[in-house]
């Protein structure tokens, strides 16, 4: 069955970075794109990126621009998404989801989530 | 970008009851829209997409409508297991952006 599994929780200190990955498995990696979003305790959810599954096709939300990279990895089906200068308002689940190409459909499978806590 | 607003924030409901929330998109989005469940410490799940197309394996009292910029979740008869918090997403272009969820609560 078609799944994505994330890596596991983070504690991380304000200014540090931090990379999760998205392990897929049960579909051919490179038909698809995957998309993160996170969710901040208690809020709703935010749209991050969009990372193609196929070439180095990636779309950013504006407030992560220059802050958030995502990359993939074709050989072991894996996306990653880093985070750098880590604030306390970055603490949230981090989550990545399964999208098509034609990215109008938005996404259907997605990984468990990641917490993610930056304190001091 | 694409503002979504969805209403109620959150609706009080019966099992059995039917349900509406709705999405409202700041511009046309053609039918680029999908509705996500979400409970409580998990992941969403899609239940529909492309406006009006019920993902498999959700069952048939969720059904969603619209094209344009207005958009509704309709659920027929509530079950216990509809407790949770709703999502719309919008996929007509980047940014993505989402509505900020309603919560469907027990009456």
């Amino acid at each position: 069955q078609v799944q994505l599994v994330q890596s596991g929780a983070e504690v991380k200190k304000p200014g540090a970075s931090v990379k999760v990955s998205c392990k897929a498995s049960g579909y051919t990696f490179t038909s698809y794109a995957i998309s993160w979003v996170r969710q901040a305790p208690g809020q709703g959810l935010e749209w991050m990126g969009w990372t193609s599954g196929y070439n180095d096709q990636t779309k950013y939300a504006q407030q992560f621009q220059g802050r958030v990279t995502m990359t993939t990895d074709t050989s072991t089906s894996t996306a990653y998404m880093e985070v750098r200068t880590l604030k306390s308002d970055d603490t949230a689940v981090y989550y990545c989801a399964r999208g098509w190409l034609n990215y109008y459909y938005g996404v259907d499978v997605w990984g468990q989530g990641t917490t993610v806590t930056v304190s001091s | 970008d694409i503002q979504m607003t969805q209403s109620p924030s959150s609706v009080s409901a019966s099992v059995g009851d039917r349900v509406t929330i709705t999405c409202r998109a700041s511009q046309d989005i053609s039918s680029w829209l999908a509705w996500y469940q979400q409970k409580p410490g998990r992941a969403p799940r899609l239940l529909i997409y492309a406006a009006s197309s019920l993902q498999s394996g959700v069952p048939s009292r969720f059904s969603g409508s619209g094209s344009g910029t207005d958009f509704i979740l309709t659920i027929s008869s509530l079950q216990p297991e509809d407790f949770a918090t709703y999502y719309c997403l919008q996929a007509n272009s980047f940014p993505w952006t989402f509505g900020q969820g309603t919560q469907v609560e027990i009456k």
